[in-house]
């Protein structure tokens, strides 16, 4: 049972373009939504996040939105660049430890210049 | 600059071999987490620890285990590698209220 649904697989975006990456989950009782940034060859590292209690966090040309309802939440790349070439996932967590995650399955954005 | 070091980047293995992979942090986090990364699959939590000793399964801890003797220091077992355990293996370490900070990643092969 995945608890996380991210779309899209891959995503390739022209230089100073929207990049828009979306993700669902299940879970209600997920209270910490991250998004982690990975470029090859290295670790995730933690991008953006955002909890339940705010709609929309910004963050420079980052920006998570996240609606409850629906229980959905997407990242935003505004004015992308090809240095923001890399593979992002979203995440969730509920409770205590930031670490514990439930991970999407990836997207391998691409900036063309 | 905060650290969590994986100490092999890239490790190949024969099929059966117990395999011991390590992390350290220099954060005095409490927390500590591995995670097998795969293409499509994304990450997914093998096995965590919340203190010194304590150990906690994670979604995938069939064919692994692990052993946190000191705060700083997690490591991951197999006790006997198969070659559906090739994976990127990645070391992530937390305290109360703050973000996850994870390693570089260690490639494994079984062959």
């Amino acid at each position: 049972q995945q608890q996380v649904k991210q779309s899209p697989q891959s995503l390739i975006v022209q230089k100073g373009g929207i990049s828009i990456i979306n993700c669902a989950y299940e879970n209600t009782a997920f209270d910490y939504f991250p998004w982690y940034q990975q470029f090859p060859g290295k670790g995730p590292a933690l991008l953006i996040a955002i909890r339940p209690d705010v709609s929309e966090k910004k963050e420079g040309r980052f920006t998570i939105s996240f609606n409850k309802s629906a229980k959905q939440f997407s990242l935003h790349i505004m004015d992308s660049q090809p240095g923001d070439s890399a593979t992002y996932f979203c995440a969730a967590s509920k409770g205590g430890s930031q670490g514990n995650l439930i991970f999407g399955k990836g997207t391998k954005l691409s900036v063309k210049p | 600059d905060v650290k969590v070091t994986q100490s092999s980047r890239y490790l190949v293995k024969r099929t059966g071999e117990k395999v011991f992979l390590e992390c350290v942090q220099d954060m005095d986090h409490e927390n500590m987490f591995w995670y097998r990364q795969d293409p499509g699959l994304g990450l997914r939590l093998i096995y965590f620890s919340y203190d010194v000793k304590m150990k906690e399964k994670g979604d995938i801890p069939e064919g692994y285990s692990v052993s946190r003797e000191k705060k700083e220091r997690f490591s991951l077992i197999l006790e006997s590698a198969s070659t559906n355990q090739t994976s990127m293996y990645l070391c992530a370490s937390d305290s109360m209220n703050t973000e996850a900070f994870f390693g570089q990643g260690t490639r494994l092969t079984v062959v």
